[in-house]
């Protein structure tokens, strides 16, 4: 499967611990997107790399949230200090660099935090 | 008031029916329009781009009118595999960043 990848699918985490998520883009894509989704509403947008440069962060995304992509293949996207209202649907995104090309989705990462 | 707004339905409606959709956005410098259609619990999937111009994929037909600042999404002859989420997504000049709607909830009936 060439698509995009995300690890693990699920994750059911305790208040107050820390989560780390994995998503590996389709190897040409050099941009990569995280998106985080609750039940009914659309996706919303956290942050985005060109590479293995951070080019834009949501408001969304607190101090407790950090995204990574140290060689511009695969990224991680950390919360610390996981709260209730973290619980989500997590999703990553990749596309070509150039032009508004298509986002092609993983199949998300749901975390619930209890 | 919300970037980009849809009605978020249910639509209802039997098989071999038409039905549109439409979605708002408020931001006059948007740049590019998609139709994405999410099943339940999977993960958003591109229907069709949205040019200008107005483009048809068989039994898809979508439309952009930038004066009035939406686009619509018109499914004929709709079928029970149709049903699912669909989602209005807009960009805007200087960022990459997808910004969705809410999702248009559809269910075809028997």
């Amino acid at each position: 499967d060439t698509g995009v990848s995300q690890n693990p699918r699920h994750k059911i985490t305790k208040r107050g611990q820390n989560v780390t998520f994995r998503c590996d883009p389709i190897s040409e894509h050099n941009r990569l997107y995280w998106y985080r989704q609750t039940l009914g509403q659309g996706p919303e947008f956290l942050t985005y790399f060109q590479n293995e440069a951070q080019l834009e962060k949501s408001r969304l995304l607190s101090d407790r949230f950090s995204a990574e992509r140290p060689k511009g293949s695969f990224s991680t996207l950390e919360i610390q200090r996981t709260e209730q209202g973290d619980s989500a649907m997590y999703l990553c995104a990749s596309s070509l660099g150039s032009g508004y090309n298509e986002q092609f989705f993983g199949p998300g990462t749901r975390l619930t935090v209890l | 008031r919300k970037e980009v707004e849809q009605d978020p339905g249910p639509f209802n409606v039997p098989e071999g029916a038409t039905v549109a959709f439409n979605c708002t956005y408020s931001n006059s410098a948007s740049q590019s329009f998609f139709w994405y259609r999410q099943d339940c619990r999977k993960e958003p999937k591109l229907l069709m781009s949205v040019y200008s111009s107005g483009n048809e994929d068989g039994r898809f037909t979508a439309q952009l009118n930038r004066a009035s600042q939406y686009i619509s999404l018109l499914i004929r002859d709709s079928k029970l595999s149709d049903s699912a989420t669909y989602l209005c997504v807009v960009t805007t000049s200087g960022t990459y960043k997808y910004i969705f709607g809410t999702g248009t909830r559809l269910k075809v009936l028997a």
